[in-house]
């Protein structure tokens, strides 16, 4: 079973740093791209980063671009988004989740729970 | 503002269908992005509905289907049951902005 658990997440002052990591289970980590995808409030979806499957290939929407850091430890399992000059904007759940393909637009097949981060 | 446009909100009675559009442009649906839908229930994640267009992941029930034509997409639910009120977000990707984007979701309920 594909399962994805998300920590890191906590009450951060603006201007500050935080790391979310990503354990994914039940699947072979490295075969597949990963993505980081956002949830202010109340709001709807945005989607932050993406990264391939061997880690060379990194995609961020313009909102986090030269902030938010997205990587990867395939022996360990695990990814990781290490965010940077946090703001009150950043205040979301943020989720992980799968690409079964790394093409642009690809769906993203399986979620976890997601990780609360309050700027 | 979202790139792709969904209705904020749409309602049906038990046993009807409901359409749910999602209208973009010719950067992202129309330049031929594949689109997908998620279905978000209540305190939960988001869980892929329908992607590539029109293919449904084992195990949701083929009441659900996806269609896209142009810069459009739509997700039909046909036999509306209470436990389909949820977020729907449609997700595709924009080549203008370079990323992958989500329409603003559908909050459905069901009457």
């Amino acid at each position: 079973e594909v399962q994805l658990l998300e920590s890191g997440g906590g009450l951060i002052q603006p201007g500050e740093t935080l790391r979310l990591s990503c354990a994914g289970s039940g699947f072979t980590f490295a075969d597949y791209a990963m993505s980081w995808v956002r949830q202010a409030p109340g709001k709807g979806l945005e989607w932050v980063a993406v990264i391939s499957g061997s880690g060379a290939g990194t995609y961020y929407a313009d909102s986090v671009k030269g902030r938010f850091t997205v990587s990867r430890d395939n022996s360990k399992d695990t990814l990781y988004l290490q965010m940077n000059v946090l703001s009150t904007d950043d205040t979301a759940v943020y989720y992980c989740a799968r690409c079964p393909v790394l093409e642009f637009g690809a769906e993203f097949d399986y979620w976890g729970q997601g990780t609360l981060v309050t700027v | 503002q979202s790139v792709l446009t969904q209705p904020p909100s749409l309602s049906g009675a038990p046993g009807r269908r409901v359409t749910i559009s999602c209208t973009g442009s010719n950067s992202n649906i129309g330049a031929n992005y594949k689109v997908h839908w998620y279905q978000q229930l209540p305190g939960t994640a988001p869980r892929l509905l329908i992607y590539g267009n029109t293919n449904r992941p084992s195990g949701v029930p083929d009441r659900f289907s996806g269609s896209k034509s142009g810069t459009s997409a739509s997700l039909a639910i046909t036999g509306l049951q209470a436990e389909d009120e949820a977020d729907y977000y449609c997700q595709s990707y924009d080549s203008s902005l370079s990323g992958w984007v989500f329409g603003g979701g559908t909050k459905l309920t069901v009457l």
